[in-house]
């Protein structure tokens, strides 16, 4: 358990509507990150951050930002839901000293209708 | 680009047996990180074992261990002594040491039959 708690854990919303998703982490990791998951692709990076108020794109970052003003919260915004948005999202850290490897929290299922 | 492939997407196994899932990559950088990950029903991601590029021994993780062929490009799981909660989708996954990103594969679901 790498104490990362994601919020909410399921959400519905309508085409159009921005949505805000959060990752918290209470072990100060510096390496936070976005994924979605969805069939047939397995994981894609979204957004990844190396510290306060630095963050980067990954993969699939088009539709999406994302902020950090504390160490210990990372958000993701999709600013006008679309349905091709419907996904898993799950937040990831890198643990300090744990030779790159990453733990991720326990997933936020979105349906965008 | 650094890409993932694996290529069955399902497998089957008897409980007590034993199994390997193949995972193959492909990236001109020379110093990265390999993973496997399982993901049970619950949909959570569990770290199973990594495997640093510069080390020639393959790693082992109680009955999970790894066949990692650098030339190749090749890195599978081997799972000895198959049980039920072994059941789950598993996934390799790739990252590059300069950046800390990861990329996966589509997955793969193995199931282990009583």
């Amino acid at each position: 358990d790498a104490g990362i708690t994601q919020s909410p854990r399921h959400k519905v919303t309508e085409t159009g509507t921005p949505v805000t998703l959060r990752c918290h982490q209470t072990e100060n990791h510096r390496y936070m990150y976005w994924y979605r998951q969805d069939p047939g692709h397995g994981l894609r990076l979204i957004h990844y951050s190396y510290g306060v108020k630095d963050t980067d794109k990954g993969e699939v970052s088009d539709g999406y930002s994302v902020s950090r003003s504390k160490t210990e919260d990372f958000l993701l915004t999709l600013e006008s839901a679309t349905s091709s948005q419907t996904s898993v999202y799950f937040c990831a850290i890198r643990r300090q000293g744990s030779d790159y490897e990453q733990y991720f929290g326990p997933g936020t299922r979105l349906t965008v209708t | 680009a650094q890409t993932v492939t694996q290529s069955q997407p399902e497998m089957s196994v008897q409980e007590a047996e034993t199994v390997t899932l193949s995972c193959t990559y492909d990236t001109s950088e020379s110093n990265y990180y390999l993973f496997w990950y399982k993901q049970p029903p619950s949909r959570q991601m569990i770290l199973v074992i990594r495997q640093e590029a510069y080390k020639q021994q393959n790693a082992t993780e109680n009955r999970f261990s790894v066949n990692f062929q650098k030339a190749a490009k090749s890195f599978s799981l081997k799972i000895s002594d198959s049980q039920l909660g072994d059941t789950a989708m598993y996934f390799c996954a790739f990252m590059i040491r300069a950046n800390s990103k990861l990329t996966f594969g589509k997955g793969i679901t193995l199931s282990v039959r009583p």
